[in-house]
């Protein structure tokens, strides 16, 4: 079975430009969770959602929105980049809520 | 609110050495724990995770975590490294009520290997 697959691996934006990041979680999970790692810190929470629905979000601002499609993929969207916003995006997938699968991520470079 | 505090930012081990890498949590309501692994350019892989029962709990790669309620502490042992040990190990924990919902991370720390 695939993991979790995410796309694109590596990305550069400029400041003040949107990005989209992608997740297809594996085949049957449904609830899919956004974190973001800054360089030397553990992963920081965004989003969870399941069955289509948000469940939790994270101290991050309204530039960050996400949304789980009906064959539960997931994109994450950041708005009005910053440099600060510059980080390894980890999408997680679970369908027991006790087990969630990473995967490889995203490396966003905001210049 | 959880947080978790990893107590070393590095260890550097020889080969064949022991190592405890140490992870201590506070929260208001009962927890789930993990362990998590990141290799160099890669995403995270569960390590173990402690749901309820025995308190002592192994992976199939030789780590164990002992959960220690009193202590607040979820701390990882290995008996014995090898080089391809060498990695980051992050500590998470969730709360129990809270099913899917977020897991809060430890800052991380960096197992170095040397032979």
């Amino acid at each position: 079975d695939a993991g979790v697959t995410q796309s694109p691996t590596h990305l550069i934006k400029t400041r003040g430009q949107h990005v989209t990041l992608r997740c297809s979680p594996i085949s049957g999970h449904k609830s899919v969770s956004w974190y973001q790692q800054v360089l030397g810190q553990g992963p920081q929470f965004i989003f969870q959602y399941y069955e289509k629905e948000e469940r939790g979000r994270g101290n991050f601002p309204d530039r960050f929105s996400a949304r789980q499609f009906p064959n539960y993929s997931s994109e994450l969207n950041v708005n009005a980049l910053l440099l600060g916003d510059s980080a390894l995006y980890l999408c997680a997938s679970s369908t027991d809520s006790y087990g969630y699968t990473f995967g490889s991520g995203t490396r966003l470079t905001v210049v | 609110a959880q947080s978790v505090t990893q107590l070393d930012s590095q260890v550097p081990v020889f080969e064949e050495a022991p190592v405890e890498l140490r992870c201590n949590y506070s929260s208001s309501v009962s927890v789930y724990l993990f362990w998590y692994v990141q290799y160099p350019n890669q995403g995270l892989q569960l390590l173990l995770k402690y749901l309820s029962g025995s308190t002592l709990v192994e992976s199939i790669n030789g780590f164990e975590a002992e959960f220690n309620k009193s202590q607040t502490s979820f701390h990882l042992r290995k008996p014995s490294v090898h080089i391809s040990d060498t990695a980051e190990y992050f500590c998470a924990v969730r709360a129990r009520w809270n099913q899917g919902g977020k897991l809060i991370f430890g800052q991380g720390t960096e197992l170095s290997v040397k032979p």
